[in-house]
């Protein structure tokens, strides 16, 4: 079975600092990978994802992640961060569930604050 | 992004009564839908995935009998919580999938706080 583990579980950086939230996966065959952000009364909102090809994915709001298949891993970064960005970061592996859909595993979460 | 709405948002129910949280596609039709329930600090775990027209999958673990799916058209799915208890309470979010060509992407909703007293 998929797992996703997310080592960090609350992270502080300062505005316009850069950043980066890690994400280690578990997965027997090529991986789809996800990253969420969730802000307090919203759902999820996707980032990027990673299905197949360039291993450097572009995102949403200047986001970006890449795919390290020997590392197992699936970082999220983000070169200048604003205060804006401080939420709840999932990282979640897709495993196929039978035709065109997927079942989402997802890691505990990182939450970032964002100092002025 | 499509938009995926849940009613209630918040709900508090005595122990012992059942409980109605409903899903709505607003955007596109979906013979899917995912329901997922997170505790506080917690991660997202996936409940039961709802199909438009026949029965619902339960993970491991989840009580069918306890966690009522009913998929009632394309664009609704609702999740009974049924003799609800207190650690019943949870946040309750779906999510639905759009299987447009090339896209591969799931909606979520806002969820729906459950606190059961």
């Amino acid at each position: 079975a998929q797992s996703v583990t997310q080592p960090d579980i609350h992270i502080t950086v300062s505005e316009g600092a850069s950043l980066e939230l890690r994400c280690n996966y578990s997965y027997g065959a090529t991986p789809y990978l996800f990253w969420y952000v969730q802000s307090p009364g919203q759902g999820l909102q996707l980032l990027l994802k990673y299905f197949s090809g360039d291993t450097l994915v572009q995102g949403i709001k200047g986001f970006e992640a890449e795919f390290k298949r020997s590392q197992s891993s699936f970082n999220l970064r983000k070169p200048s961060v604003h205060w804006s960005d401080a939420a709840e970061y999932f990282c979640a592996v897709g495993a196929r569930s039978g035709g065109s859909n997927y079942k989402l595993t997802f890691g505990k979460g990182t939450l970032l604050t964002v100092n002025p | 992004g499509a938009v995926v709405s849940q009613h209630p948002s918040w709900v508090i129910c005595k122990s012992g009564t059942s409980v109605k949280i409903e899903c709505r596609s607003l955007d596109f039709q979906a013979t899917t839908m995912f329901w997922y329930r997170q505790f506080p600090k917690q991660s997202l775990m996936l409940m039961a995935t709802s199909n438009e027209g026949s029965k619902a999958t339960y993970e491991q673990g989840v009580e069918k009998d306890k966690f009522l799916i009913n998929h009632a058209s394309l664009t609704l799915s609702t999740l009974t919580v049924t003799s609800a208890h207190p650690e019943d309470s949870s946040f309750y979010i779906c999510s639905v999938p759009d299987a447009g060509v090339g896209t591969d992407t799931q909606y979520f909703g806002p969820g729906t706080r459950l606190t059961v007293l």
